[in-house]
């Protein structure tokens, strides 16, 4: 069966520093895959996807992901995170039927 | 840039009651879904709809759910006799086509609260 895996539940970084939020996919064929960021309160914003093609994609909000088939991994990263980037981060996969699994999230807090 | 809109926001019912959630996908989308958060938990998948009858359903979306387009616009979520474990964000989705470059846009969600 289909899964995502998010393995850290919560993650505090400085304003300033380098993200990087880690995605374990399991999935049998090529997978779509994608991010989602929630601010409290707000509904699913895309960040980024992937199809195929260039296994490093960028996204809004400066985002970018690393799609590594060899170890059914996603992760986002951004080089230098801003207090706005607070929110918790969905990665999901589409089951090419359209349906999309998520994994438990990673919040993100961001300290001054 | 058009968007997925839901109403009401909130909706706070007293259990045993029905309840109907209400989305308008992106107008030219033909694919459609109802997904849920309860909360502290991950966003699951309830149910997808394509050309007016149900393509998926999981385990949650038993008898006491259904879903209807009752004209061009709306996409509706019905639960017909609410429990408290029924408390939960529903997020309505929608995709223009099931090719490979299209993500779902979501809307901002309904948090249903039973009381």
């Amino acid at each position: 069966a289909q899964s995502v895996t998010q393995p850290d539940i919560h993650i505090t970084v400085s304003e300033g520093a380098s993200l990087e939020l880690r995605c374990n996919y399991s999935y049998g064929a090529t997978p779509y895959l994608f991010w989602y960021v929630q601010s409290p309160g707000q509904g699913l914003q895309l960040l980024l996807k992937y199809f195929s093609g260039d296994t490093l994609v960028q996204g809004i909000k400066g985002f970018e992901a690393e799609f590594k088939r060899s170890q059914s991994s996603f992760n986002l990263r951004k080089p230098s995170v801003h207090w706005s980037d607070a929110a918790e981060y969905f990665c999901a996969v589409d089951n090419q039927g359209g349906k999309l699994i998520f994994g438990q999230g990673t919040e993100l807090s961001v300290k001054p | 840039e058009p968007e997925v809109t839901q109403t009401p926001s909130h909706q706070v019912t007293q259990m045993g009651q029905e309840v109907i959630l209400r989305c308008v996908p992106i107008s030219n989308h033909l694919y459609f879904y109802w997904y849920r958060q309860i909360l502290g938990q991950k966003v699951e998948f309830l149910v997808s709809f394509y050309n007016n009858e149900i393509s998926e359903k999981s385990e949650i979306f038993d008898d006491q759910f259904s879903v209807e387009r009752p004209d061009g616009s709306n996409f509706t979520l019905k639960i017909r006799s609410t429990k408290l474990e029924d408390s939960a964000m529903y997020f309505c989705a929608s995709k223009r086509d099931l090719s490979s470059n299209q993500p779902q846009h979501f809307g901002d969600g309904t948090r249903l609260s039973i009381l």
